[in-house]
């Protein structure tokens, strides 16, 4: 695609119930970033990836959170029994690694509400 | 650790007219980058600017402009001739190599009266 795709753009679950969220990156860009975003805050990392792996994830909060990306390619994130603070804005950004002004382009986000 | 603040939390400006927001962030580090993103009721960031480190010389893209001061870790976005379509939240971001995990600040609200 043109851009980065997330999906669901909106998820409404009940506590304690798994969710996976979906991003499909930029088609060629070896880079893929999770960011949260809670309500009237700043973006807060979560994961890198460079390729299929992670190098860098220091910002899952807890064993709850956990990711992977298949084929260097799509990436989902995986909350178990969810709870009310899960709730929120969660971005997905792609990026080539490696070249002069590099720009982490932006899904649309997942909102997640845990009810 | 990187740490980037807004100390702004809203602003408003009448259009037409410019607009400051500014930035701060904290490092030990000598080369680095920044940016400034949008964020639109869409919720998808869009790259307004960025700057790196070692260039003196202050970003410029079309009505926007960054001042940033290496020295006092400051890097403030200038909006001249604001429209309403540059209503949106604003966040100040830090990357310390090129490709590596952006640090976000908490963001100012932007509005634009007509």
């Amino acid at each position: 695609g043109a851009g980065v795709s997330q999906s669901p753009s909106n998820k409404v679950t009940e506590k304690g119930k798994d969710v996976e969220l979906r991003c499909d990156p930029i088609s060629g860009h070896t880079a893929l970033y999770w960011y949260r975003q809670s309500l009237g805050q700043g973006l807060e990392f979560l994961i890198y990836f460079q390729g299929n792996s992670a190098p860098d994830k220091s910002g899952l909060p807890s064993d709850r959170f956990s990711a992977e990306r298949t084929g260097g390619s799509v990436s989902t994130l995986t909350i178990q029994r969810t709870q009310q603070e899960d709730s929120a804005v969660y971005l997905c950004a792609s990026s080539v690694v490696g070249q002069a002004n590099t720009e982490a382009f932006f899904g649309q986000g997942t909102r997640l509400t845990v009810v | 650790a990187q740490t980037v603040t807004q100390s702004q939390p809203e602003m408003s400006v009448q259009e037409a007219e410019t607009v400051t927001l500014s930035c701060t962030y904290d490092t030990s580090e000598s080369d680095y980058y920044l940016f400034w993103y949008k964020q639109p009721p869409s919720r998808q960031m869009i790259l307004v600017i960025r700057q790196e480190a070692y260039k003196q010389q202050n970003a410029t893209e079309n009505r926007f402009s960054v001042n940033f001061q290496k020295a006092a870790k400051s890097f403030s976005l200038k909006i001249s001739d604001s429209q309403l379509g540059d209503a949106a939240m604003y966040f100040c971001a830090y990357e310390e190599t090129s490709g590596s995990r952006l640090t976000f600040g908490e963001g100012t609200q932007l509005t634009v009266n007509p």
